[in-house]
């Protein structure tokens, strides 16, 4: 089944304690992404891969890294979460910029 | 920084009502996909317009690009209550990346 998968789905952290989101998909798909969805603000993205070792800021990278070292994986790294990084996450991917994209079930994040 | 804007950003209706809701932006799109989400679920591609003017049916729903590729629209017929959801609209601009509204929150009520 073609599929994104994240892990966890639901995490609970205090700040300042490192954490990653892990994002894979199964349909060789080139390009990937991080959005974090809060009310009112829509999906909003946070970094962008268009293939391996090729990694972009999207509209709000600010205090996230991602690293693109295999095709199917698209990790989510905090290094220091803040309680203003408490959102819903979500990795999607597309076969390219162009094409729509599939979504993961999201990553639900409280930072306390 | 592109933007999209939806209105309204919420609905409710009744079972069996028609309704629209609009996508408007001031940038020219190559392509605007909408999407439909599900609370505790990510978006699903309802449908991707490319073509000014374009019109696209599923089923009891109707989506249009305008003419100057800077909006969309979507028309449910006879809403159900299975409607229910947030409607999401995307625009990608000549490989920039995704944009994304705020998105149409819908409740159908039987």
């Amino acid at each position: 089944e073609a599929q994104v998968t994240q892990n966890p789905r639901y995490l609970i952290t205090v700040t300042g304690k490192k954490l990653t989101v892990t994002c894979s998909q199964n349909m060789n798909h080139e390009y990937m992404s991080w959005y974090r969805q809060d009310p009112g603000l829509g999906l909003r993205q946070i970094y962008y891969s268009m293939n391996v070792e090729v990694t972009d800021k999207g509209d709000v990278p600010e205090g996230y890294k991602v690293s693109r070292k295999e095709k199917r994986n698209f990790p989510l790294i905090l290094e220091s979460p803040s309680p203003n990084q408490t959102s819903l996450y979500f990795c999607a991917s597309s076969p390219s910029i162009t094409t729509f994209q599939y979504f993961g079930p999201g990553t639900r994040l409280l930072v306390l | 920084t592109q933007l999209l804007e939806q209105s309204p950003q919420f609905l409710s209706i009744q079972e069996g009502e028609n309704l629209t809701v609009y996508c408007n932006s001031s940038s020219v799109f190559s392509s605007l996909q909408w999407y439909r989400q599900e609370p505790g679920e990510g978006p699903v591609l309802l449908v991707t317009v490319v073509t000014g003017g374009e019109v696209k049916k599923l089923k009891r729903l109707t989506f249009q690009f305008g003419d100057a590729r800077k909006d969309s629209s979507l028309h449910i017929t006879a809403a159900q209550p299975g409607d229910t959801g947030l409607y999401l609209c995307a625009g990608v601009s000549d490989g920039q990346n995704f944009v994304f509204g705020p998105g149409t929150r819908l409740s159908v009520l039987p």
